[in-house]
C-alpha cells in the first residue's frame, strides 16, 4: 500500500525542539523528491521543506531558514526542528513530489507550541 | 515569492449547479522548461489535501471528469460541473514553477 505516515508530534516549549519523522512504504522512495507543508489550525497550506537528496538540493521557507533542518534515509523523512516559536503551531503534513506536483500526502503530524 | 491570489474566498453553492474558482499568480507560472506547474487540491475538514488537477488541466488518477482546469500565464480557474456533496470543503491552487512553492489561501465551497 503507498502510503506516508509521520509520527513525532506533541506539544513543547517555546525556544525547544522537536523531530518529525514519516516513514514512506509501498514504493521506491529514493525515486521522489519530498516535501513538508505545514497547515496552523484555520489556516491554509504553507510550504516549508523540500529534499531531493542527502548531498544537495534542499530548500527552505524564510520562516523557517535556519531553525529547520530536512534530511532523509532509506524510507524515512525527517524534520528536526529547532528553536520553535508560537507561530510553528501546526500539523506538519510530507509530501511526495513527482514532477512538480505533491500527489500522496501523509495524515498530517500535530506540533503546538505552547508554555 | 510568487503570490497566489484566489476568489472567492467562500462560494455557496447549490448542489448539482456548477461552481468556479479563480486563481491569479503575481507572475507568469511558465517555467523554463516550458510546462506550466499549477495544480489544484481539495480538503475536506480533518483530512489531508488531496490533489485534483497538475499542470492546469490534467486530472488526477481517479479523479471525476466534472472537474476541469484551465487558463495560461497568470490566470487560472478550476470549474465543477456540477457540485455533489462531496464536493464541499477547502479548494487551493498551488504553484511549482519557483521555490518557494506557494499556496493561494483557500476558497471554501459549502452547500447553500
Amino acid at each position: 500500500q503507498v502510503q506516508l505516515v509521520e509520527s513525532g508530534g506533541g506539544v513543547v516549549q517555546p525556544g525547544g525542539s522537536l523531530t518529525l519523522s514519516c516513514a514512506a512504504s509501498g514504493f521506491t522512495f529514493s525515486s521522489f523528491g519530498m516535501h513538508w507543508v505545514r497547515q496552523a489550525p484555520g489556516r491554509g497550506l504553507e510550504w516549508v521543506a523540500f529534499i531531493w537528496d542527502e548531498v544537495s538540493n534542499k530548500d527552505y521557507a524564510d520562516s523557517v531558514k535556519g531553525r529547520f533542518t530536512v534530511s532523509r534515509d532509506k524510507n524515512t523523512l525527517y524534520l528536526q526542528m529547532n528553536r520553535l516559536r508560537a507561530d510553528d503551531t501546526a500539523v506538519y503534513y510530507c509530501a511526495r513530489d513527482i514532477n512538480y506536483v505533491v500527489d500522496l500526502w501523509g495524515q498530517g503530524a500535530l506540533v503546538t507550541v505552547s508554555s | 515569492e510568487i503570490v497566489m491570489t484566489q476568489t472567492p474566498l467562500s462560494s455557496p453553492v447549490t448542489l448539482g449547479q456548477p461552481a468556479s474558482i479563480s486563481c491569479r499568480s503575481g507572475q507568469s507560472l511558465v517555467h523554463s522548461d516550458g510546462n506550466t506547474y499549477l495544480s489544484w487540491y481539495h480538503q475536506r475538514p480533518g483530512q489531508p489535501p488531496r490533489l485534483l488537477l497538475y499542470k492546469v488541466s490534467n486530472r488526477f488518477s481517479g479523479v471525476p471528469d466534472r472537474f476541469s482546469g484551465s487558463g495560461a500565464g497568470t490566470d487560472f480557474t478550476l470549474k465543477i460541473s456540477r457540485v455533489e456533496a462531496e464536493d464541499v470543503g477547502v479548494y487551493y491552487c498551488m504553484q511549482a514553477t519557483q521555490m518557494p512553492w506557494t499556496f493561494g489561501q483557500g476558497t471554501k465551497v459549502e452547500v447553500k
